[in-house]
This record gives C-alpha cells, structure tokens and sequence, in this order.
C-alpha cells in the first residue's frame, strides 16, 4: 500500500518547455488534488477532481491543465513553463471532503 | 483566498514545554483540520474537528473549535524536538475543497 505517489521528485525547465506530473494513488479516493507550495506560504489548490473524467479548477489554474482518465491517477501538465511556475508541487487524495493523504512533493525549477 | 490564518507565524519554545497554535478562518465550516509539515515532507494529516464539536484529543494534541468566534486551537503539550514543523490549519465548507492557512512554523529546542 504505496499510499499516493508522485513522478518525478525533481525537475528542471526551460522557460517553455512542457512537462506533465503524475499522481498515483492506491486507496480507491474519489477526490484528487494538485497544489502548489511556495517559499513561506500555504498551500494553494491548482485544480482538482471529484471522479473519474471530471476536473475543476482551484484557486491558481492558470498554466495549468490536468486529466483524470483513470480513478488513481492524476496528471498535471504545464504547456509553456514559466519561471513563475517555479514550486513544490504536491498530490493529494481523499474520499470525499475528509481527510488528505499527500504524496512526498515535485520540487519544480523553471530557469 | 484563504480561509484559514494561523497564529502566531513562527514560535520557538523549549522541549517539553507546551505548545499553542491558533487558526481563525472566515465562512461557516463543515470541518477543520490540522496539518503537520517537515521541512521539504508532503503534509501528515494530525485531527479532524467537525463543526458540532468542540474539543478533540489524540495523543499529544488536543484541538478546540469555537464556531461563534470562527477560531480553532491547536495544542501540543509536553513539545519533544521531532515536534519542529510546520502546522497548517484546513477548513472544508460545503462541497468545496481544503483552504489551507500559511502555516505556523514551530521550533521545539533541546
């Protein structure tokens, strides 16, 4: 029971080149999520999802797209990175609006 | 937006003294939660307070809610040194997701 997992740890960027992150979770959640974390602030939700084949966006969707085509996976795609984008990004997943269960971070560097 | 604040934003304090965080948050919540957070770690779920409760323990921790005031407490009594973290508090309202507050940084000194 591996929890939720995150790919990859860590990555470097080209002002505009892509990338997408994979979240995979093995608790069977309903809910996902994408947040991103930067120096000294909270946690800020970028999009989420509440099943299979739907997404919504959060508070900071902007740059961002995701995909949930499969229930334990979560995919966050950055099309054109931006040194903005710079960030710890991490997965989470919950049944539900109850408890969160976060993967271990991508630690993202766009230059 | 975000709806929860904590307070203060840092406190240092000596091992086995007690330990006080506190959260204020704005809209009529579902459910507030605590986070923990070690430096570059995911966050670690710490207790979950719904709205009809007022108190929770677990452990170490003992959470208060107060919905008249929109204020929630964190305690952690008897602070070890493996305590230093982060500590986020999440609000849920309705169907909407976690907003989380920025944090607390607690350092718990030997």
């Amino acid at each position: 029971n591996a929890g939720v997992t995150q790919t990859p740890k860590f990555r470097v960027l080209k002002t505009g080149q892509s990338m997408t992150l994979l979240c995979a979770q093995d608790m069977n959640h309903e809910y996902m999520y994408w947040y991103r974390q930067d120096p000294g602030m909270g946690l800020r939700l970028i999009h989420y999802s509440v099943g299979e084949g739907t997404t919504a966006k959060g508070e900071v969707p902007d740059g961002y797209n995701v995909s949930r085509l499969k229930k334990q996976n979560f995919l966050l795609g950055l099309e054109s990175a931006a040194p903005s984008q710079t960030s710890v990004y991490f997965c989470a997943s919950s049944s539900l609006t109850d408890t969160q269960y976060f993967g271990p971070g991508t630690r993202l560097t766009v230059l | 937006s975000q709806q929860g604040e904590e307070d203060p934003q840092a406190l240092s304090i000596q091992e086995g003294e007690n330990a006080t965080m506190n959260c204020s948050y704005k809209t009529s919540i579902n459910n507030l939660q605590w986070y923990r957070q070690n430096s570059g770690r995911g966050l670690v779920h710490l207790i979950l307070i719904r709205s009809n409760e007022r108190e929770k323990h677990s452990g170490r921790l003992r959470v208060t809610l107060d919905t008249s005031k929109k204020s929630s407490s964190l305690l952690i009594t008897a602070s070890r040194a493996a305590d230093t973290a982060s500590y986020f508090c999440a609000t849920v309202s309705g169907n909407t997701p976690l907003v989380f507050g920025k944090g607390t940084r607690l350092s718990v000194i030997a």
